[in-house]
């Protein structure tokens, strides 16, 4: 089955680090760039960034850019976001999902199709 | 930054059509923005439902359509059902980043 499994719900308090991850199943992990996305509670999606599994290229939002991290380890077919040093502000849902470009007669289509269920993080003191 | 705007809500009659837009604040959307569009229900992950402006996954309902309208991406729902309530996103390409819209609440009464 072709899935992104993400890791369980996670609670910590300010300052300290975190990594949370992304596991794909069903399918090759290189072929589809995956996104970072934020929900606070009661709130929208906003789009953190991105990584590129086959060379690990990565594109931040402005937001986010500076205040986490996105990798991906090939071996283990899994793509990870990190924070250094928590703010209470981080409370929110993170979603992992894929994406990826194709060609159909030369015009160009950038697809999202696939969602992780997200994972809860919870910053308190 | 880069803005992306949605109807923060909007109300339909089932077996009604509605339509949602998504504007940027860059200027008109067009199709090198690839709209995408979603439908997030409460205390589940989103789901996608139109790619590229206009294109169906082929889980999409055939009721659901996207477009671009007067300069902005556009949802149109026709034949409203009840389980179509929901809150819908928007998701505009811009070179290297990705930008969600504040997201329309769709009621159906």
């Amino acid at each position: 089955e072709v899935q992104l499994v993400q890791s369980g719900a996670e609670v910590n308090k300010p300052g300290e680090s975190l990594r949370i991850s992304c596991k794909v199943s069903g399918y090759r992990f290189t072929a589809y760039w995956i996104s970072w996305v934020r929900q606070m509670p009661g709130k929208g999606l906003e789009w953190m960034g991105t990584i590129d599994p086959s060379d690990s290229y990565t594109t931040y939002s402005p937001s986010f850019q500076g205040r986490v991290t996105i990798s991906g380890d090939k071996s283990v077919s899994t793509a990870y976001l990190q924070w250094s040093s928590l703010k209470a502000s981080d409370t929110a849902i993170y979603f992992c999902a894929r994406h990826n470009l194709k060609a159909l007669a030369g015009i160009p289509y950038w697809y999202f199709d696939l969602w992780g269920r997200g994972t809860l993080v919870t910053v308190s003191s | 930054q880069t803005v992306v705007t949605q109807e923060p809500s909007l109300t339909v009659s089932p077996g009604g059509t509605v339509t949602l837009t998504c504007a940027s604040s860059t200027g008109a959307v067009t199709s090198a923005n690839y709209p995408n569009w979603f439908q997030q229900k409460p205390g589940q992950p989103p789901r996608a439902l139109i790619y590229s402006t206009s294109n169906k996954h082929s889980w999409t309902p055939a009721r659901f359509s996207g477009s671009l309208l007067g300069g902005k991406a556009a949802l149109t729902l026709a034949n409203v059902q009840p389980e179509d309530e929901a809150e819908y996103y928007c998701l505009l390409h811009y070179g290297a980043i990705w930008v969600f819209g504040g997201g329309t609440k769709l009621t159906v009464l």
